[in-house]
């Protein structure tokens, strides 16, 4: 069964201090790989698309890397307003469905 | 540009009601995706409009349908509500779908009682 899962369920850290969320998965034909960040009471924003294993995407404190079976968003001296849901969803080839993982809840305590 | 607009932000109804919400893309999207996002179930797949066709459908009961019209804006609706329903239902849209360039709606709020 075509799956995504991430770990952990919830993160607490200190202004400051990096660390990685994992978003491992068991899909055939994975076509992307996508992060999002979700704030409370609205959608998710996309943050990077992944196609093949090796890749890497960066934006400001954030990386996305890519394997044959996980991605890693590592969030590097993070601050408060990097708190959120983050969110990774994988797209298949067999059709255009993303299937989403539960997401990991980040708390970046001042 | 203008985001994706939902409307409406909030709705309560009553078990046994029907509900319509809806969904303005982005100017010049022509894909439409809708989901479902619990607490409990996390983001799960609707359905996707493409210029005016269903281009895929997940898992969910005939209750829930959809539509998509001439300009893009799409409507779901869901008959006969029951309490599993409440939910956030949040809409995506893109140029070209498949799961590429989504940007979402803030999405609408619905509690059945």
């Amino acid at each position: 069964e075509d799956q995504v899962t991430q770990s952990p369920e919830a993160l607490r850290l200190q202004e400051g201090e990096s660390s990685s969320l994992n978003c491992s998965y068991t899909v055939s034909g994975l076509r992307g790989l996508f992060w999002y960040r979700q704030d409370p009471g609205k959608g998710p924003e996309f943050l990077f698309t992944l196609y093949s294993a090796g890749e890497e995407k960066e934006k400001e404190r954030l990386k996305a890397t890519l394997t044959k079976k996980e991605s890693f968003l590592h969030i590097t001296a993070p601050k408060p307003e990097d708190s959120a849901t983050y969110l990774c969803a994988a797209t298949l080839g067999s059709n255009y469905q993303l299937i989403w993982g539960a997401g990991t809840k980040l708390i970046i305590k001042p | 540009k203008a985001g994706v607009t939902q409307t409406p932000r909030y709705l309560i109804k009553t078990r046994g009601q029907q509900v319509t919400l809806s969904c303005s893309p982005i100017s010049g999207h022509r894909s439409v995706s809708w989901y479902q996002q619990t607490p409990g179930q996390g983001l799960q797949f609707l359905f996707e409009y493409f210029s005016e066709t269903q281009r895929n459908k997940g898992n969910f009961p005939g209750r829930f349908s959809g539509r998509q019209f001439s300009n893009s804006r799409s409507e779901m609706n869901v008959s006969t509500l029951e309490l599993g329903d409440s939910a956030l239902y949040l809409c995506a849209s893109s140029d070209t779908g498949g799961g590429y360039g989504y940007t979402f709606g803030s999405g609408t709020r619905l509690t059945v009682v």
